[in-house]
């Protein structure tokens, strides 16, 4: 069946240092990956998206790579800061889907200290 | 930016009654809304899929009876939780796709229901 992994356990950093976060899935041929930001109580605000035949994207802070032979991608923050502190969810959608149907991994906490 | 919206953004109800939770963009229109439900510390798990002037498509698992979904106009569409019992307690949330067929969702704020 089609997964999609992240790390459940919350990545604790200090302000200033870069958050490495986790996507993996398996059984899955995704034309693109999405990372999105949850706050608690609060609906996801997009942030990046990559496409299957593109290594890394950036944005400011963040950076994506996307690794279609490991099935993973890498979600980055640089110059960490405690506003960043967030859940951070990773989408896929499936290839040729039609439309813009997203399914969500569960999502990692991220806690940033000042 | 695009905004979506949803109201209310809590309800608490008894047992057996209906709900009805509104989702609209804002300054733009959406052909095409998604509904998530999402319980605590997990993931947002698609419902179905809310068409304008059609029939709304439903997820695998989800009664289509139990929660009606109605997009009547471009930038309204509606989800209405019937006869609710305390296992609906969840968070619901919507979205709408940026363009036609966009890859990039924009998500409304979400609800957050309580069936006593």
């Amino acid at each position: 069946s089609q997964k999609i992994e992240q790390n459940s356990e919350a990545l604790n950093i200090q302000e200033g240092k870069t958050a490495t976060l986790t996507c993996n899935y398996t059984n899955y041929s995704p034309a693109y990956l999405q990372w999105y930001r949850q706050d608690p109580g609060r609906g996801p605000v997009f942030l990046l998206l990559i496409r299957e035949n593109e290594k890394e994207k950036r944005k400011e802070r963040l950076k994506v790579t996307f690794d279609t032979t490991l099935k993973q991608s890498l979600f980055h923050i640089t110059a960490s800061q405690p506003a960043d502190s967030a859940t951070y969810l990773c989408a896929l959608s499936p290839e040729n889907s039609g439309y813009s149907t997203l399914t969500f991994g569960k999502g990692t906490m991220l806690l940033v200290s000042p | 930016g695009a905004v979506v919206s949803q109201h209310p953004s809590r309800v608490i109800c008894k047992s057996g009654t209906s709900v009805k939770i509104e989702c609209r963009s804002l300054d733009f229109q959406a052909t095409t809304m998604f509904w998530y439900r999402q319980f605590p510390k997990q993931s947002l798990m698609l419902m179905a899929t809310s068409n304008e002037g059609s029939k709304a498509t439903y997820e695998q698992g989800v009664e289509k009876d139990k929660f009606l979904i109605n997009h009547a106009s471009l930038t309204l569409s509606t989800l209405t939780v019937t006869s609710a019992h305390p296992e609906d307690s969840s968070f619901y949330i919507c979205s709408a796709p940026r363009a036609t067929g966009g890859d990039t969702q924009y998500f409304g704020p979400g609800t957050r229901l309580t069936v006593l």
